[in-house]
């Protein structure tokens, strides 16, 4: 069956640090990946998605994520994050069946002011 | 335009109950998506619906679990005789179609059973 893995369930960071997220999934086909994020108190927002073309993909409000297939990896980064990037990150993939999210079970970020 | 609106936002009720949770999609949005989102975890796909039709309902847990949309419009998920475990945060999604579009997300519906 498929699955996404997100390595750490709780980061907490200071204000300016960079910031790194894993994910990792398990499926051989052809897949399409993204980032959602939930900000405290609202509901779940698209940050960044990778279809086809340059592994690297920039998403809003400065994130990006590189797709890795050798490593089936698709890392969130964010070089300087700031107190309002506090939220619950979700990575999520499709495969086989291209309509559905298989999902992370999620990374609580903390920023410190 | 508005997004995706769920409703009742709480809902808590006794085990052996039936209850009814509602989704507003936005306008236009052929597909729409119910997922399951227990403590600590990410959301679980249930259904699917192009239109009206319910092109996958894999997800769903068992027979107790059910889930309309006769118009193409609103979406209502039952759930009869529920039991504690249902217990969980029950997410709405909907997309201008199936495939590899973006999914919209509504606030949820906590559900707990008591």
């Amino acid at each position: 069956a498929q699955s996404v893995s997100q390595h750490n369930h709780h980061v907490i960071l200071s204000e300016a640090a960079s910031l790194e997220l894993g994910c990792n999934y398990s499926y051989g086909g052809t897949v399409n990946l993204f980032w959602y994020v939930q900000y405290p108190g609202q509901h779940l927002q698209l940050l960044l998605k990778y279809f086809s073309g340059d592994p690297l993909v920039k998403g809003i409000k400065g994130f990006e994520a590189e797709f890795i297939k050798s490593k089936f990896s698709f890392n969130l980064r964010k070089p300087s994050v700031q107190w309002s990037d506090t939220a619950e990150y979700f990575c999520a993939v499709t495969g086989s069946r291209n309509y559905q999210l298989i999902w992370g079970a999620g990374t609580k970020l903390i920023i410190k002011p | 335009g508005a997004g995706v609106s769920q409703t009742p936002s709480n809902k808590v009720t006794e085990k052996g109950k039936y209850v009814e949770l509602r989704c507003d999609p936005i306008s236009g949005h052929t597909a729409l998506y119910w997922y399951r989102q227990s403590l600590g975890q990410g959301p679980e796909f249930l259904i699917y619906f192009q239109g009206t039709g319910a092109a996958d309902d894999s997800g769903l847990p068992n027979d107790r679990f059910f889930a309309v949309r006769p118009e193409g419009s609103v979406s209502t998920l039952k759930i009869q005789r529920t039991e504690r475990g249902d217990s969980a945060v029950y997410l709405c999604a909907s997309s201008f179609g199936g495939n590899y579009n973006e999914q919209f997300f509504g606030p949820g519906t906590r559900l707990t059973v008591l």
